[in-house]
């Protein structure tokens, strides 16, 4: 185990739909993470969060919506998604962001289907 | 902008055969360069990091390199088994976050 849970773990939802994505470290990590992997493409980086602050919003679309609550927690809510939006969601921690030097630990991922 | 390259893309070995993982970057401005598996459908397991200013790391039967003035990184997997089976993706840390190459897939076969 990483330290890292990510629910629900699989997730089939219509383009109507509104879901949430949820992400608890164990760890007393500071800084946490949203990626999206899919299919034939590198990882690509969502959004940081830094002591609960977002740092970084990679030019993702207003129909992802994160929220931080404290450290310890990240949700990703979703809605009005599209098809292509379909992806392995993974979330990671680190102890802070403002050091770059330190590792990532990654939770399983949630694997969404848009319909 | 920072771009990572991992050669091969898929790399089928039998097993017990020594291999080599390559990874390059365009950006040679890095404060680490991480080695990552992931077995399917699960997330990311950190292998090694290196910081900018080593030129190796070693854990047991893996053994990474790092020319950081050529962008260049090595992943070296000694005795290869079918447990080693999985994706390896290569992760470079510079003035933003985490960038990923697309990954090398790598079958063991026994």
């Amino acid at each position: 185990e990483t330290g890292v849970t990510q629910t629900p773990r699989h997730l089939v939802m219509g383009m109507t739909n509104k879901k949430s994505l949820k992400c608890e470290q164990h760890l007393g990590h500071n800084a946490m993470y949203w990626y999206k992997q899919s299919a034939k493409k590198p990882l690509e980086l969502m959004f940081v969060y830094n002591f609960k602050e977002q740092t970084e919003n990679n030019s993702v679309p207003s129909r992802f919506s994160p929220e931080c609550p404290n450290s310890s927690h990240l949700f990703l809510h979703l809605h009005t998604l599209q098809p292509e939006d379909s992806a392995l969601y993974l979330c990671a921690s680190s102890q802070s962001h403002t050091s770059l030097r330190e590792t990532q630990y990654f939770g399983p991922g949630t694997r969404l289907l848009v319909l | 902008k920072q771009e990572v390259t991992q050669i091969p893309a898929a790399l089928s070995v039998p097993e017990g055969e020594n291999l080599v993982l390559n990874c390059s970057f365009t950006d040679s401005a890095i404060y680490n360069l991480q080695w990552f598996r992931q077995d399917p459908g699960k997330g990311l397991t950190s292998l090694l990091l290196i910081q900018s200013s080593q030129r190796e790391q070693t854990s047991g039967r893996l053994n990474a390199s790092l020319d950081k003035s050529s962008g260049r990184s090595t992943l070296y997997i000694a005795a290869s088994q079918p447990g080693d089976s999985a994706t390896y993706l290569c992760a470079v840390s510079g003035n933003t976050p985490l960038v990923f190459g697309k990954g090398t897939r790598l079958s063991v076969i026994a």
